[in-house]
């Protein structure tokens, strides 16, 4: 049973480029979050996707961006990247028709590198 | 707006010994979770926390949850070089919110 996929797991961009991360969640789950780890801390909320939509979101700007799919599969979007977005963005899910935080917490991805130049 | 706060941030012990990881937060909250990150690796899920009073014992790994002092502890026994990571305590912020606010973490070093 797979668990929860992303890709790719590490990538370069130059300054002010876009970038699109993947995530596919564990099987019998619905809702996808992505968090965004920086070197040396630990994971910050950026949103949540449930039946396609954005349910909540943290304190990010607008450059980022999400969608998921009929699959539950999920796209992360930065645009206009800045070296500060250099972290580690982790993918995580939570099981179907939750709709929140399973009592059980999520299962989350090995996450994308992304480092920014 | 919740705070998670752990202490110590770095804790390096040698085998054997015993020591406590400490996770305040801010505001009332009814689930904490602990989890455990390898370096370069993602987050592996350790203990759910649910009520006041909660303690879940995993192998040399215990954890407990005092609602009321706002307060997790993870206490290590025996601690073996295999434990060596970074343990994270999270926080649902209220009832029905779809994040989880993340302690900064402690990395435990575990020497020979």
């Amino acid at each position: 049973d797979a668990g929860v996929t992303q890709s790719p797991t590490h990538l370069i961009k130059t300054r002010g480029q876009q970038v699109t991360l993947r995530c596919s969640p564990k099987s019998g789950h619905d809702t996808v979050s992505w968090y965004q780890q920086a070197l040396g801390q630990g994971p910050q909320f950026i949103f949540q996707y449930y039946e396609e939509e954005e349910r909540q979101r943290g304190n990010f700007p607008d450059r980022f961006s999400g969608h998921q799919f009929p699959n539950y599969s999920s796209e992360l979007n930065v645009n206009a990247l800045l070296l500060g977005d250099s972290a580690l963005y982790l993918c995580a899910s939570s099981p179907l028709r939750s709709g929140t935080i399973s009592f059980y917490g999520y299962t989350f991805g090995s996450g994308t590198r992304l480092t920014v130049v | 707006e919740l705070k998670v706060e752990q202490n110590p941030l770095f804790l390096s012990m040698q085998e054997g010994k015993n020591y406590t990881i400490y996770c305040n937060y801010s505001t009332t909250s009814d689930r904490l979770y602990w989890y455990r990150q390898d370096p370069g690796k993602s987050l592996e899920s350790l203990f759910v926390l649910l009520s006041n009073g909660a303690v879940k014992q995993e192998g040399r790994l215990m954890a407990s949850l005092d609602t009321k002092a706002r307060l997790s502890t993870l206490h290590i026994t025996a601690a073996v070089h295999d434990l060596s990571a970074t343990y994270f305590c999270a926080v649902v912020p209220f009832q029905g919110a779809q994040k989880l606010v993340f302690g900064q973490g402690t990395r435990l070093t575990i020497n020979p």
